[in-house]
């Protein structure tokens, strides 16, 4: 059975700071997506990495992909309040199936 | 930009009745997917349709859950007799999966609560 584990699970930070967040994964893929959800919103679609080493970056975030570690890292620049949301990694064993989710990071970003 | 929408918004019912929750899926898109969020819990997957039938289920999806394709743009999921458990978010997505446009759509989601 896969399984995604992010931490931290909650996160709370000064504006301006840095942090990154990290989600493991238990089989070999290569497919990694990043959402975020704000409260009792729908999931909208950060970044997806399709191949080891791959890094994407949009604004204050950067998403990178190591499947060798079974790992990918959400990274924060700086952060500004409007980043406060939580944050979902989740895993596709192949083009299509199911995704899998993590338990979601809350990020809390105080001024 | 294309989005997938779903209606209703919200879905109040009584225990044992049945529901039906709607979805229009992305329009050149190929698969289809719910999946639900209990308050405060993370996102779980039911069921994924592709080729007009289910490519995959979770053990969430019994015998009490179906999903249609009645036409060429709606995509439903029927709860035939709900339980109080049932209660939850539940989210429409939809994806290409052509091996570039890999992202899967979410959309707003139904907010069903039964007593």
């Amino acid at each position: 059975e896969l399984k995604v584990e992010q931490n931290p699970l909650f996160l709370s930070m000064q504006e301006g700071k840095n942090y990154t967040i990290y989600c493991n994964y238990s089989t070999t893929s290569d497919r990694l997506y990043w959402y975020r959800q704000d409260p009792g919103k729908s999931l909208e679609s950060l970044f997806v990495l399709l191949s080891n080493g791959a890094v994407k970056q949009e604004g204050r975030l950067m998403a990178s992909l190591d499947t060798k570690a079974r790992l990918s890292t959400l990274h924060i620049t700086a952060a500004v309040h409007d980043l406060s949301a939580t944050y979902f990694c989740a895993v596709a064993e192949t083009s299509g199936s199911r995704l899998t989710f993590g338990e979601g990071t809350q990020l809390t970003v105080n001024p | 930009e294309p989005e997938v929408t779903q209606t209703p918004s919200h879905q109040v019912t009584q225990m044992g009745q049945e529901v039906i929750l709607r979805c229009v899926p992305i329009s050149n898109h190929l698969y289809f997917y719910w999946y639900r969020q209990i308050l405060g819990q993370k996102v779980e997957f039911l069921v994924s349709f592709y080729n007009n039938e289910i490519s995959e289920k979770s053990e969430i999806f019994d015998d009490q859950f179906s999903v249609e394709r009645p036409d060429g743009s709606n995509f439903t999921l029927k709860i035939r007799s709900t339980k109080l458990e049932d209660s939850a978010m539940y989210f429409c997505a939809s994806s290409a999966a052509d091996g570039y446009q890999e992202t899967q759509y979410f959309g707003p989601g139904t907010r069903l609560l039964v007593l």
